[in-house]
């Protein structure tokens, strides 16, 4: 049973489209976040929502728009793909702040 | 999010040997934590520490909560070949953010 699952492993894609990455958690947890991972494997928290309501949002271009459906559910849509957005993209998944989030296994996004 | 400052970047164990590392911040944190990330996975908690001063073991893993509050080691006794991979740092104040290290990659030396 994966405890936190993300759609797909790999993306590649021309600039300029749009994507979406999904992620799932069957955990119970009532907190979801994004993390991307760049090159030199650094990791940055992006978004994080707690039973649906968005409490982190950092500096990330408009382009990027999380939506939670419910809270196992957390996905992302990325607008107007540029080459600067590939990258590895981690869900995680948390009940409340407490540590020890879980990470899925992450997307490989490749913009060309 | 602070960026904490995690040495070294990068080493070379020999099995058998003990390696360690360590994060320090400019900020203090409430809870220090270390993952590890083998590759095409996502990181994974090793050790959690929640106090300062604190001294936790995980098996052949040992962390320690600097007094302080701004850093923290990792220690790894006498490695073994599945220890390579990348080993983050990650610090916690009371909101739901983790403050992550820029990795030590361990491989193994030939």
């Amino acid at each position: 049973d994966t405890a936190v699952s993300q759609t797909p492993k790999y993306l590649v894609t021309q600039m300029g489209n749009d994507k979406s990455i999904k992620c799932e958690q069957n955990l119970g947890h009532d907190t979801m976040y994004w993390y991307k991972q760049d090159s030199k494997k650094f990791l940055k928290i992006m978004f994080s929502y707690n039973n649906k309501e968005l409490i982190i949002n950092e500096t990330v271009p408009n382009r990027f728009s999380p939506k939670s459906p419910d809270k196992a559910h957390l996905n992302l849509h990325i607008n107007s793909l540029e080459l600067g957005d590939s990258a590895v993209y981690f869900c995680a998944s948390s009940q409340g702040g407490v540590v020890g989030y879980t990470f899925g296994s992450g997307t490989r996004l490749t913009v060309v | 999010g602070q960026q904490l400052n995690q040495s070294p970047q990068s080493m070379f164990i020999q099995e058998g040997e003990d390696v360690s590392m360590n994060c320090t911040s400019s900020s203090i944190f409430n809870t220090w934590l270390w993952y590890k990330q083998d590759p095409g996975e996502g990181p994974v908690l090793l050790i959690a520490l929640y106090k300062a001063g604190e001294l936790t073991s995980n098996g052949r893993l040992t962390a320690q909560f600097g007094i302080t509050r701004k850093d923290s080691f990792l220690n790894i006794s006498a490695s073994i070949p599945s220890d390579v991979g990348i080993y983050f740092c990650a610090g916690q104040l009371d909101d739901y953010k983790l403050s992550f290290g820029a990795g030590t990659t361990v491989t193994v030396r030939a």
